[in-house]
């Protein structure tokens, strides 16, 4: 079945200790998103790609960046993971022809991050 | 800019009973999606109904409808026959104009009680 995987799905870290998270698709789609989300709260975009060209949001912190190797993979690289980055990290896809309107977005499962 | 809004923040249903959880909208644009999503917890956010903004027929999934209200900007979710496994996060969310964004709600919390 076409997908959506992240991997780890839970990773844990040290506090300063840089990690990288991976996403991949096997949708085809031409947008990935990465997604912030803390307990209890709606998901928080950090930046996405459309197709090779990256849209990073205006409040995401210079720690996090991210890389699109091929249309399937994408990865969150943290630098210095800091305590209040600990929350769970959401990949998802989604395709857009224009002119027509985004359609729906396609969730990973998640990846848990903790920092200690 | 555009806005979702959830004002519900919890909501409680009697396994087979009906629950309708409420969103509203703030959009200038004339073509977009709605959508409803499901958490629970900590497992996957899936999709569970979208509502094409020209279409005024209202979606249905299943025990899921929609009531689009396109004029008051409304897009409630109505839950037939509740189940134990209905319970989760509901986010709505809307395509934000021009862009391949979502604009999502803070979510209403479902708890389906047996």
């Amino acid at each position: 079945d076409a997908m959506v995987i992240q991997n780890p799905r839970y990773q844990v870290t040290q506090f300063g200790k840089p990690v990288t998270l991976s996403c991949s698709q096997t949708l085809n789609h031409n947008v990935m998103y990465w997604y912030q989300q803390k307990s209890s709260q709606a998901p928080k975009l950090l930046f996405h790609y459309y197709d090779k060209d990256f849209n990073n949001e205006a409040d995401t912190p210079d720690n996090f960046q991210s890389r699109r190797p091929n249309t399937s993979f994408c990865f969150l690289d943290i630098r210095s993971p800091g305590l209040g980055d600990a929350a769970m990290y959401l990949c998802a896809t989604s395709v857009q022809v224009p002119p027509s309107v985004l359609d729906t977005q396609y969730f990973g499962p998640g990846t848990r991050l903790t920092v200690l | 800019a555009q806005t979702v809004t959830q004002s519900q923040p919890e909501m409680s249903v009697q396994e087979a009973e009906t629950v309708t959880l409420s969103c509203t909208y703030d959009t200038s644009e004339s073509d977009y999606y709605l959508f409803w999503y499901k958490q629970p917890p900590s497992r996957q956010m899936i999709l569970v109904i979208r509502q094409e903004a020209y279409k005024q027929q209202n979606a249905t999934e299943n025990r899921f409808s929609v009531n689009f209200q396109k004029a008051a900007k409304s897009f409630s979710l109505k839950i037939s026959d509740s189940q134990l496994g209905d319970a989760a996060m509901y986010f709505c969310a809307a395509t934000q104009g021009g862009s391949e964004k979502l604009v999502f709600g803070k979510g209403t919390k479902l708890t389906v009680n047996p």
